[in-house]
Formats: structure tokens, sequence, C-alpha cells
């Protein structure tokens, strides 16, 4: 079935370094993107989306590009800190439907 | 800010009993969601409503139900719990017209 995943369930980094989380989706006719973060015991927080008609969108230290052609979403975190240590998630959506989510990449961060 | 609260950060609840899940937004969004979260099967959706006294069935709706009353109080209902619904339940809201979800805290119910 159509699914949204992620490359890899963990990642590790030392602090100051840039990260790099990946997601694939499978639906093109997905039109809107998502990024959360999950800290330990707490809800997801909205982080960054971006739509389709555009492949790249800058925020605060985090940046999403999107690869339409692979069907490839990517969360940029520049400067990694102790304190981006979560569970990041990224979720499709397609017109009509509710978001799908993916199921998670635990991103560890060292000092 | 958007702020989502539920009722309760946990719970422990006995087999057959029934159990509401209370959600609040206080940001006049017309849109409310309910979530479980389980280890390795990422967030699934339950019901959601898009308007006051309306519902629809999400992936996984069996065994639950919902009521929306007022527009910024969303309720999830286990009629009567099993074992199989220990989990993580979020609640989210968006606002008509925009995709992005803001989820409240979470509710880790035990069902023993």
């Amino acid at each position: 079935g159509e699914s949204v995943g992620l490359h890899l369930p963990t990642l590790s980094v030392q602090e100051g370094d840039n990260s790099i989380i990946n997601c694939a989706y499978s639906n093109s006719a997905s039109d809107y993107f998502i990024w959360y973060k999950q800290e330990s015991g707490k809800g997801p927080q909205f982080i960054i989306d971006i739509r389709s008609n555009m492949d790249k969108r800058q925020g605060q230290r985090v940046t999403v590009l999107l690869n339409k052609t692979v069907k490839h979403l990517s969360l940029q975190i520049a400067a990694t800190q102790p304190g981006d240590s979560a569970v990041y998630f990224c979720a499709e959506k397609r017109p009509g439907t509710a978001l799908i989510f993916g199921k998670g990449t635990t991103l560890s961060v060292s000092s | 800010d958007v702020k989502v609260t539920q009722s309760s950060r946990y719970l422990v609840k006995r087999t057959g009993e029934k159990v509401f899940l209370e959600c609040v937004q206080d940001m006049d969004h017309e849109n409310m969601f309910w979530y479980r979260q389980d280890p390795g099967l990422g967030l699934r959706l339950i019901y959601f409503s898009y308007d006051v006294k309306m519902k629809e069935k999400g992936d996984i709706p069996e065994g639950y139900s919902v009521s929306r009353e007022k527009k910024e109080r969303f309720s999830l209902i286990l009629e009567s719990a099993s074992t199989n619904q220990t989990s993580m339940y979020l609640c989210a809201s968006s606002p008509t017209g925009r995709d992005e979800q803001y989820f409240g805290p979470g509710t880790r119910l035990t069902v023993t």
C-alpha cells in the first residue's frame, strides 16, 4: 500500500554538525508535506511545511527540500544542538485526505 | 500561539470501563483530530471532525466513538476499554483551509 516512510529509524550526530533526516513518499498526488518534532513525553510540534509547488523552504536553522522526481523529502537542521534530540516525523497530504504520517527518525545529539 | 490541551497526561483504567478523553483548543479551529501512537506504527487516525456535531471515521475507528458538541472541544470515548487500547492518544486541531495540525501533549492510557 501507499505509505510515508523514513529511511533511517535513528540518526546520531555531534553537537554543531548539520543533520539531515530523510523521508520517502509513494503517492505523486501528494501536494503538501510537513515535518514534526516530538520530544519524549510530549506531543508532536510543528517545525516546517512545504507545498508541492516549491522545492525548498527555510526556517530558523531548518530547511526542507522536496524532490518530486524521486518522491523524496528531507529536513536539514543546521548546527545541531542537544535540544534538537527528539523523534522527527514527516507527513504527506493529498487533496481531500487527512495527513499520513511516517514512523519517525530518532535524532540523538551528543556533545 | 495555538494551544491544545488534553484532560489527562496519564490514565489507568480497567478492562470494560468506559473512558472519556477530552481535548480543548483555544484558537477557534474548525478541524479536530484524534490519533493513537504506538511504537513501530506511528500515528494512526481514529476520528476527525470538521465542524460541531460532525464526525468522520479515520483509519482505525473500531472500539472508539467521538463527540463534538462545542467547537473548541472534541472528546474521544472508549465504550468498553480493552487492553489493546493501551496507547498514547494525541489530539490535534487545524483551521479551515490550512493543512498543518497542532497537537496536544498526549494522554498515555493504560488498560489493565
